[in-house]
């Protein structure tokens, strides 16, 4: 089976940087997403790690350790719009079909202040 | 830029009502997924497509029914509504499910309650 864990809420302040930590426990992993979902509409990508190390892309880094079972999403010069949900998701292959399914954990939400 | 575009976006039905929710995408992707996210529970995996005519169980499939006749389009149905499925549904799709990074592109979601 899948498990998936991920702080339920947390709070920074404005210009400060927050990391949310993601731990798992899959087999057949093949890769760990992150998406930002603002409270009321759809998820969108933020980004993909599937070799252990760093993913920059601008203000939001994104690190895997496999070996650990373990991934964090970074965060710099926290705006206010920042506030959201992160969900972290896990890609891997799916009661052997041959397909390969995400499985979502149950996101931290992200309140930013002044 | 439509991307993935879900109708209904908000819909009220009494319990044994039937319906069916709609997803098209129109960036040819081969996978489509619906999922229901309730609070707390996250996102959940009800059906899945791996292309044209094929469809597959997900985490949480009971009390709903999937078809997917047209590449680009793939129906949720409920045929006997009950309160346990008042939820945001979304759906979903990607050009396939491995390989590098092929993230899954969200609907806007569709939220439906059952009285």
């Amino acid at each position: 089976g899948q498990n998936i864990d991920q702080p339920t809420e947390m709070t920074a302040t404005e210009g400060a940087i927050v990391q949310i930590n993601c731990t798992y426990q899959t087999s057949g992993f093949n890769g760990l997403f992150w998406y930002q979902q603002h409270a009321g509409e759809a998820p969108t990508f933020l980004s993909y790690n599937v070799l252990d190390g760093l993913e920059e892309k601008g203000r939001f880094s994104s690190f895997l350790s496999r070996s650990k079972g373990y991934s964090y999403l970074l965060l710099k010069e926290l705006q206010m719009k920042d506030s959201a949900s992160y969900l972290c998701a896990v890609r891997s292959q799916y009661s052997g079909a041959g397909s390969y399914q995400l499985t979502f954990g149950k996101g931290t939400k992200l309140s930013v202040i002044p | 830029n439509a991307g993935v575009t879900q109708t209904p976006k908000f819909r009220v039905l009494k319990t044994g009502q039937s319906m069916t929710l709609l997803c098209a995408q129109d960036m040819n992707h081969e996978y489509m997924y619906w999922y229901r996210q309730d609070p707390g529970m996250g996102l959940r995996l009800i059906h899945y497509s791996v292309g044209e005519g094929t469809t597959a169980k997900g985490e949480v499939p009971d009390g709903y029914n999937v078809s997917r006749l047209k590449k680009q389009n793939f129906l949720l149905g409920l045929e006997s509504a009950a309160p346990s499925q008042t939820s945001v549904y979304f759906c979903a799709s990607s050009r396939t499910g491995q390989g590098l990074r092929q993230p899954q592109h969200f609907g806007d979601g569709t939220r439906l309650s059952i009285l």
